[in-house]
């Protein structure tokens, strides 16, 4: 089973932030989030991750809490392209183990 | 750099029939790991090939197998196909930390 509860769904209006929730209150010390996103039909595409602290890129940042019970991914200027399924991911096993474990994911719809 | 590629793009068998899907990992990866993904759930873990043995499998039954290449490349194979094969078949290849995605097989069984 999924290690993370996200909502089923949002909205956000084109060119607005997107902040997309994820609860993972189980993690263990040595376990990354992970956030993926999935357009219509096409394979999951990677975003970002992070273990403790914030973490930024070119697509967008992530906002773990200090307890790290639970995280933020931030999309800062939504675009009709970000529509898709957006999938919060606690990466389990050891090593080079790393199977990812896929919830139902949030689908992020973005309005013009 | 090419990324993740699979083929073929789109399948259509028939019941008891077998089918091999195959994917090739982005440069420098030599991790395969492959994800049946049916209409409207997460993908869900097959298997994971590392040094062409298989490393770990999740609740799959036997009909499904795979195999790694020497150059990193991997083969899905399921025999006996059922209705609920039906899926998106997906490959994600990594060296040692983040998998990437390539587009999937789409694999209709009638």
């Amino acid at each position: 089973d999924a290690k993370t509860t996200q909502p089923p769904s949002m909205d956000c209006a084109e060119g607005r932030a997107a902040n997309l929730p994820c609860n993972h209150s189980t993690i263990s010390g040595n376990e990354y989030v992970y956030w993926y996103r999935q357009i219509h039909s096409q394979g999951p595409q990677y975003i970002i991750h992070g273990l403790k602290n914030n973490e930024t890129n070119e697509m967008a940042s992530l906002i773990i809490t200090e307890d790290r019970k639970s995280s933020t991914l931030i999309l800062p200027h939504a675009t009709l392209r970000d529509t898709a399924v957006y999938y919060c991911i606690v990466r389990v096993g050891q090593g080079g183990s790393e199977k990812l474990v896929f919830g139902k994911g949030t689908k992020l719809t973005v309005n013009p | 750099d090419a990324g993740v590629t699979q083929s073929p793009t789109h399948l259509i068998k028939t019941r008891g029939q077998q089918v091999t899907l195959r994917c090739s990992p982005k440069s420098g990866h030599d991790t395969v790991s492959w994800y049946q993904q049916a209409l409207g759930q997460g993908p869900q873990f097959i298997f994971q090939y590392y040094e062409e043995e298989e490393r770990q499998r999740g609740n799959f039954p036997d009909r499904f197998s795979g195999h790694q290449f020497p150059n990193y490349s991997s083969e899905l194979n399921v025999n006996a196909l059922l209705l609920g094969d039906s899926a998106l078949y997906l490959c994600a290849s990594s060296a040692w930390d983040t998998q990437y995605f390539g587009p999937g097989t789409r694999l209709t069984v009638l």
